[in-house]
């Protein structure tokens, strides 16, 4: 059974500080790694993906991966109220055609001004 | 504008009342997924279509039929509701990069 952990939160940051949200994963073949965010009452909607270890940046996201240790990061610089909101971690391996993600439960973020 | 819609929004119905949840999408896209989210548990996928036709289980297919007739629509069909399939379903459109639609929120009573 293929597991993605995230620390529920809620995680409370001041405005402009830099968030820092994390992800564990149980399978070591897993290939892609995404981080959406969830407004209270909405559906989740994309912020980033990430195939290769390292970092990738995108405005004011960064996504970290670390296979090795079986990690994915998401930092969110210049944290605003805007932010605040569920970030769910999802995982897939994709072999032999899976096409099935995983999902953390989410991790809840608190920017307050 | 790149859109997944998905009807009805809101739906209480009796156990054993067979329903049908729509879901359409205008990106062209093959593949399209349905999860449900619960409290706890968060998002399950439910089947998943990689194209017209072709369709498969994902972690909790029990109590679920999906079917691809065209490539814009994957309808999510309950044939016996029962209390346990009381959640937040969502249909998604796109391998990597999923879009969701709006949700549906279902109670069985």
């Amino acid at each position: 059974q293929k597991e993605v952990e995230q620390n529920s939160g809620p995680l409370s940051v001041p405005e402009g500080a830099i968030a820092s949200l994390n992800c564990t994963y149980s399978d070591r073949v897993s290939q892609s790694f995404f981080w959406y965010r969830q407004y209270s009452g909405k559906s989740p909607e994309l912020i980033m993906s990430i195939y290769s270890n390292g970092d990738k940046e995108d405005g004011r996201f960064t996504a970290q991966l670390n296979k090795a240790s079986q990690y994915v990061s998401l930092l969110i610089r210049d944290s605003q109220p805007s932010d605040s909101a569920t970030y769910l971690c999802a995982v897939r391996d994709g072999r032999g055609g899976s096409y099935i993600p995983t999902f953390g439960r989410g991790t809840s973020l608190i920017v307050h001004p | 504008e790149a859109q997944v819609t998905q009807n009805p929004r809101y739906l209480i119905t009796v156990t054993g009342k067979k329903l049908t949840v729509t879901c359409s999408q205008n990106m062209n896209h093959e593949y399209m997924s349905w999860y449900r989210q619960d409290p706890g548990l968060g998002l399950r996928q439910i089947y998943y279509s990689m194209n017209v036709e072709v369709t498969d289980k994902g972690d909790v297919p029990e109590g679920y039929k999906v079917s691809r007739k065209e490539k814009r629509n994957f309808p999510l069909i309950l044939e016996s509701p029962s209390p346990n399939q009381t959640s937040l379903y969502f249909c998604a459109s796109g391998l990597d990069t999923q879009y969701f639609g709006p949700g549906t929120r279902l109670t069985v009573l």
